[in-house]
């Protein structure tokens, strides 16, 4: 009965380079978010996805920044071009259904150099 | 502009008695509330929720007070145990800031249980 998994836990980027986070939902589990927690704040709301869709993106940053949930396989947020501002702890949650309780993985540490 | 805000940014307990953290928050939209839990560098652990069409839910050790005309909750955990040292997220959802799904957070309140 495993939880919300998040790979890789660490990630080392230089500026410029790309920076993929892997998250695998709760089994059964078919809504997933992501959010950033800078140092010392609270998560921010990046994007809700649904199998196959993008329900709301109004978190994330205009550009560099996407995500997808295909139809197998984990939903994935990539970083173009990374910058030291990305630096951040990554987490991604799931729900059994819409405006249900979230479950979140363990984090995805992104620090840029 | 801070939507959920929990102005506590540490609080110190003494095991066996009550804890009490607070949260308020301005956007009359958010209909859905929740709390978490967190240690460091793993992530958040969920504990409570509470509707808006409740004033009270209880769980345990944890209870969620929710006052809407106030736009305030609380989570009270009793009696307090060192192991529920923590830092605590509030949380909302129904408002503008993280959609009608993604989760609006306050900056957290680090609860230190002391022996």
């Amino acid at each position: 009965n495993a939880g919300v998994m998040q790979n890789p836990r660490h990630l080392v980027r230089r500026r410029g380079q790309e920076a993929r986070l892997r998250c695998s939902p709760m089994k059964g589990h078919s809504h997933v978010y992501w959010y950033r927690q800078l140092p010392e704040e609270g998560l921010k709301f990046m994007v809700y996805l649904q199998k196959e869709n993008i329900i709301d993106e109004s978190g994330m940053p205009k550009e560099r920044f996407s995500a997808e949930f295909p139809k197998e396989g984990p939903s994935i947020l990539r970083i173009q071009q990374v910058v030291r501002g990305d630096s951040a702890a990554y987490f991604c949650a799931s729900s059994l259904r819409d405006r249900g309780e979230q479950y979140f993985g363990p984090g995805t540490r992104l620090t840029v150099t | 502009d801070q939507q959920v805000k929990q102005n506590s940014p540490s609080l110190s307990v003494q095991e066996g008695r009550i804890s009490i953290l607070n949260c308020d928050y301005t956007n009359s939209m958010f209909d859905y509330f929740l709390w978490y839990k967190k240690y460091p560098a793993e992530g958040p652990t969920f504990l409570i929720s509470i509707s808006s069409i409740k004033d009270k839910n209880e769980d345990g050790r944890f209870t969620v007070f929710l006052n809407k005309s106030a736009k305030h909750l609380s989570l009270h955990i009793v009696p307090s145990q060192p192991g529920d040292s923590a830092v605590y997220f509030c949380a909302a959802s129904g408002g503008s800031g993280g959609g009608a799904d993604g989760l609006t957070f306050g900056k957290g309140t680090h609860l230190i249980i002391q022996p």
